[in-house]
């Protein structure tokens, strides 16, 4: 069984579409997160929720939402795509101090 | 959070150990340090951590010097599947944001 699992692995949309990336644990962890990897290979923290509650919101652009229906599922919603969101995605877990992530295969997301 | 440093890269033959270096000579007593790694086209994937003991497990061992302002992963027995970018991250007791840098590119070579 996958722990993190993350659908689709690949999504390759036009400019100003609305997408979702769906993000689900099976390890019983109480807090997700979302990271972006851009084409220069930096991993940025963009959200982090625990036990369904946002805690961790960075600097990140209005057009992304994040879901959490549960504490195993963590959605990002993406309104009115842009070229710049175009990299990959990564969904994570972790549970107790110290955090010990463990992260999905990534969704590639090419936006044209 | 402490900010670290990597070198860019290192290569290390196939079989030999490989000691990659991280500084982060700004760290403070509560704040450990992570060790993760990303294989290509893979999310990352943690590997250790520790705060001020030396740790081992299965996949490597990490020292920490006695100052706390450096450390070393070292994988004993490299093999072709370790290359990777290994990221080395400081982060406070309590805080859940890690914050990952450029890393290190690991190339382990037959």
């Amino acid at each position: 069984d996958t722990a993190v699992s993350q659908t689709p692995k690949y999504l390759v949309t036009q400019m100003g579409n609305d997408k979702s990336i769906k993000c689900e644990q099976n390890l019983g962890h109480d807090t997700m997160y979302w990271y972006k990897q851009d084409s220069k290979k930096f991993l940025k923290i963009m959200f982090s929720y625990n036990n369904k509650e946002l805690i961790i919101n960075e600097t990140v652009p209005n057009r992304f939402s994040p879901k959490s229906p549960d504490k195993a599922h963590l959605n990002l919603h993406i309104n009115s795509l842009e070229l710049g969101d175009s990299a990959v995605y990564f969904c994570a877990s972790s549970q107790a101090d110290p955090p010990k992530l463990f992260f999905g295969s990534g969704t590639q997301l090419s936006v044209l | 959070d402490a900010k670290t440093t990597q070198p860019p890269s290192m290569d290390c033959a196939e079989g030999r150990a490989a000691n990659l270096p991280c500084n982060h000579s700004t760290i403070s007593g509560n704040e450990y340090v992570y060790w993760y790694r990303q294989i290509h086209s893979q999310g990352p994937q943690y590997i250790i951590h520790g705060l001020k003991n030396n740790e081992t497990n299965e996949m490597a061992s990490l020292i920490i010097t006695e100052d706390r302002k450096s450390s070393t992963l070292i994988l004993p027995h490299a093999t072709l599947r370790d290359t990777a970018v290994y990221y080395c991250i400081v982060r406070v007791v309590g805080g859940n944001k890690l914050v990952f840098g450029a890393g290190t590119i690991l190339r382990v070579k037959s």
